[in-house]
C-alpha cells in the first residue's frame, strides 16, 4: 500500500526566510506532484515531477525528486505572505492518473 | 478557466436524504475520473475511481452503497451519497486528465462541492 508522508505538518516562518518541505512515499512511483491549496478552494497544480534528480522551479518555489530515496521536498526561498496556503504533495499510484496525497503542510508566513 | 467542473458549489441537505454531486469534464473526454473527499484541515483521501461504462472501483473503507458512482458519459461523473448523514459533511473533490495513461499529463481538479448534511 502505498503511503505518503509530509513533514512538517504545519509551518509558521516569517517573511524572507528559507524553508523545505519534505515528501517522503513508501513504494516506486513514476511521478510526483505538488499542488497548492487556499481556504475553501480547491487544488492549485504547482508542478510534476517525473524522473529521478528533476528539479523545478517557479517564482520562489523550487521542488526536487529523488526516486531513490523515494523523496521529494518544496523548497520556499525568501517567503512571502500570498505563499501562505496549504501546499500537498501526491504520489502517482497505479493508473496514470491515480494519485495518493500526503497529509498536507500548512504555511503560514508572517510579515 | 476550469477544465473540470463541479456542480453544486454547496449544498446543504437534512439527514437521511440523497444528494449529488456532478464532475464534467468540459473540452475532453475522460474514461476515468476520480471522487476525494476532504474534511476541515485533513488531506485529500481517495474515495474511488469511476469508469466510463462500467462499476466504480471504490478505495478500502470506502462504502459503494452509499456513495454511488455513475459514469454514464465520457463527460460527467456523478457522486451520489446516499442517506446522508452529519458524519458525511467534507469537501468531495473530482479529478480527471486528457489522457488517463500517460504518466505526467496534466490531472485537473473540480473546483470542489461543500456538503453539510443537518
Amino acid at each position: 500500500e502505498l503511503k505518503v508522508e509530509q513533514n512538517p505538518l504545519f509551518l509558521s516562518m516569517q517573511e524572507g526566510k528559507n524553508y523545505t518541505i519534505y515528501c517522503n512515499y513508501s513504494t516506486t512511483s513514476d511521478r510526483l506532484y505538488w499542488y497548492r491549496q487556499d481556504p475553501g478552494k480547491s487544488l492549485e497544480s504547482l508542478f510534476v515531477l517525473l524522473s529521478n534528480g528533476a528539479v523545478k522551479q517557479e517564482g520562489r518555489l523550487m521542488a526536487s525528486l529523488d526516486t531513490k530515496a523515494r523523496l521529494s521536498t518544496l523548497h520556499i526561498t525568501a517567503a512571502v505572505h500570498d505563499l501562505s496556503a496549504t501546499y500537498f504533495c501526491a504520489v502517482g499510484y497505479s493508473s496514470a492518473s491515480k494519485i495518493i496525497f500526503g497529509s498536507g503542510t500548512r504555511l503560514s508566513i508572517r510579515p | 478557466g476550469a477544465v473540470v467542473s463541479q456542480h453544486p458549489s454547496w449544498v446543504i441537505c437534512k439527514s437521511g436524504t440523497s444528494v449529488k454531486i456532478e464532475c464534467r469534464s468540459l473540452d475532453f473526454q475522460a474514461t476515468t475520473m476520480f471522487w476525494y473527499r476532504q474534511f476541515p484541515k485533513q488531506s485529500l483521501m481517495l474515495m474511488a475511481t469511476s469508469n466510463e461504462g462500467s462499476k466504480a472501483t471504490y478505495e478500502q473503507g470506502v462504502e459503494k452503497d452509499k456513495f454511488l458512482i455513475n459514469h454514464a458519459s465520457l463527460t460527467l461523473s456523478t457522486l451520489t451519497v446516499t442517506s446522508a448523514h452529519p458524519e458525511d459533511s467534507s469537501f468531495y473533490i473530482c479529478s480527471a486528465s486528457r489522457d488517463s495513461r500517460t504518466p505526467g499529463n496534466t490531472i485537473y481538479f473540480g473546483e470542489g462541492s461543500w456538503l453539510t448534511v443537518v
